[in-house]
């Protein structure tokens, strides 16, 4: 199962949004409405900011949204601020159990 | 609050076997889907391996470069979560997560526990 694919960075000024990508095949992406988005901070674990291609858990700022579009999910953050700087991934289900995430994003706060 | 704590890693030599653990409170073990997640130094997030509940049929299934010698495993009544590494490679270098995953996605992470497989 390879990555999902994910551009290797994306920037914004504050106030501004940033959208990130994230490219599967027909057989996670596209498939499932199970994709999900983490944001790590260095040396700090994951955390999940979206689920089920676009619900936000409890507590994260309604400033990050998530979307999919065929075998492509997409995350947006508005009004950027400074401590979204930050690695982001995708993850989705792949069928017969697997789990696959993405190469990951680095969004740099200009 | 859900805690994840992962014990168990160290530096160990290929070839090697090691086994990691993780304490998990704050939501019922038992009922609960878990996965490891690695990170290698500077890389990114990779899926090792899943573990269904007892009611689910505790299921494993692994990721392809570690399946035959991995193997997930869990205490329901010490709510804890093993991770047994055999045959130990350099390319298995990383911060080991323990995750609960629920419907789709990882919603809880532990701290992360470092193994270093080097001679």
């Amino acid at each position: 199962q390879s990555a999902l694919t994910q551009p290797p960075s994306a920037s914004g000024s504050p106030g501004q949004s940033v959208t990130i990508s994230c490219t599967g095949t027909s057989s996670d992406v596209g498939g499932y409405n199970y994709v999900s988005w983490y944001q790590q901070h260095p040396g700090k674990a994951p955390k999940l900011m979206i689920s089920d291609v676009n619900k936000r858990p409890s507590g994260v700022p309604d400033r990050f949204s998530g979307s999919k579009s065929g075998n492509t999910a997409s995350l947006t953050v508005s009004g950027l601020q400074a401590e979204d700087e930050a690695d982001y991934y995708c993850s989705s289900f792949a069928g017969s159990s697997i789990f696959v995430f993405g190469t990951g994003t680095k969004v740099t706060v200009l | 609050e859900v805690q994840l704590v992962e014990s168990g890693g160290s530096l160990v030599k290929p070839g090697e076997s090691l086994r990691l653990s993780c304490a998990a409170s704050g939501f019922t073990f038992s009922n609960a889907w878990m996965i490891w997640v690695r990170q290698a130094p500077g890389g990114g997030l990779e899926w090792v391996g899943r573990i269904k509940s007892k009611t689910d049929g505790e299921t494993t299934d692994y990721a392809a470069p570690v399946k035959g010698r991995f193997t997930i495993s869990r205490d329901d009544s010490k709510n804890t979560l093993y991770l047994q590494m055999d045959s130990l490679k350099t390319e298995d270098t990383a911060v080991y997560y323990c995750t609960h995953y629920i419907s789709g996605s990882v919603h809880y992470w532990g701290q992360g526990t470092l193994v270093t497989v080097s001679s």
